[in-house]
């Protein structure tokens, strides 16, 4: 069990480029969530899938963030025609099938400049 | 109002000190509860897991919550400069985990050598 990995740990890109980050959440885990963390704020929930069900994702920010789990294990995050104001920290955290605290990856770090 | 308001410090203390972090919250279908350490520019990490009202220790942590006075709070005993890092209160209905957890802004503790 290596915990939760989130790939890359940091990225800097240009506004209007897009983006993706990749995560994979302990093998056990079914649920799997995506947060964002900006300075001096607590993370704030994005989506949820439960296995590829993507359960929840009235969360994300815009039309332009979408998430995919195609096979139940890894996730991605994709952020389309970035703005300045989605530079933050991604988060990514996975929970057991029975109710338990949430594991979190280190974050990737996006700059957009 | 915010669903959870967390003082963001920061709170200094000297080494060996009693720490007393806290939140209160305004969502009364919150019945899981939680508090993650996070170092800078690392992903949270787990603390405490609580289900519902009253009292868990472990080890030097112990955190209560009061359903009632919807409070919670996390103690530190025997502080130690390694504890210096933000504190993040997090917390759940029953959701099913589609919910999500909302976070406290955090508190930024610093132990004193």
């Amino acid at each position: 069990d290596t915990g939760v990995s989130q790939d890359p740990r940091h990225k800097i890109t240009k506004r209007g480029q897009n983006v993706t980050f990749r995560c994979d959440p302990i093998s056990e885990h079914n649920r799997l969530y995506w947060y964002r963390q900006t300075l001096g704020q607590g993370p704030e929930f994005l989506t949820y899938f439960q296995n590829e069900a993507q359960l929840e994702k009235s969360r994300l920010l815009s039309d332009r963030f979408s998430a995919e789990r195609p096979k139940g294990s890894f996730s991605t995050l994709e952020i389309q025609r970035t703005e300045q104001g989605d530079s933050a920290m991604y988060l990514c955290a996975s929970t057991p099938p029975k109710k338990g605290g949430y594991t979190f990856g280190s974050g990737t770090r996006l700059t957009v400049v | 109002q915010k669903e959870v308001e967390q003082d963001p410090g920061p709170l200094s203390v000297p080494e060996g000190a009693i720490v007393s972090l806290n939140c209160t919250y305004s969502n009364s279908a919150f019945q899981y509860f939680m508090w993650y350490r996070q170092y800078s520019r690392k992903g949270p990490e787990l603390l405490m897991y609580t289900y519902s009202s009253g009292n868990k220790e472990d080890g030097r942590f112990t955190a209560q919550v009061d359903k009632s006075s919807k409070y919670i709070s996390l103690f530190i005993r025997d502080s130690q400069p390694s504890d210096s890092a933000t504190y993040l209160c997090a917390m759940s209905g029953s959701g099913g985990g589609a919910d999500g957890l909302t976070f406290g802004k955090g508190t930024h503790l610093i132990i004193q050598p």
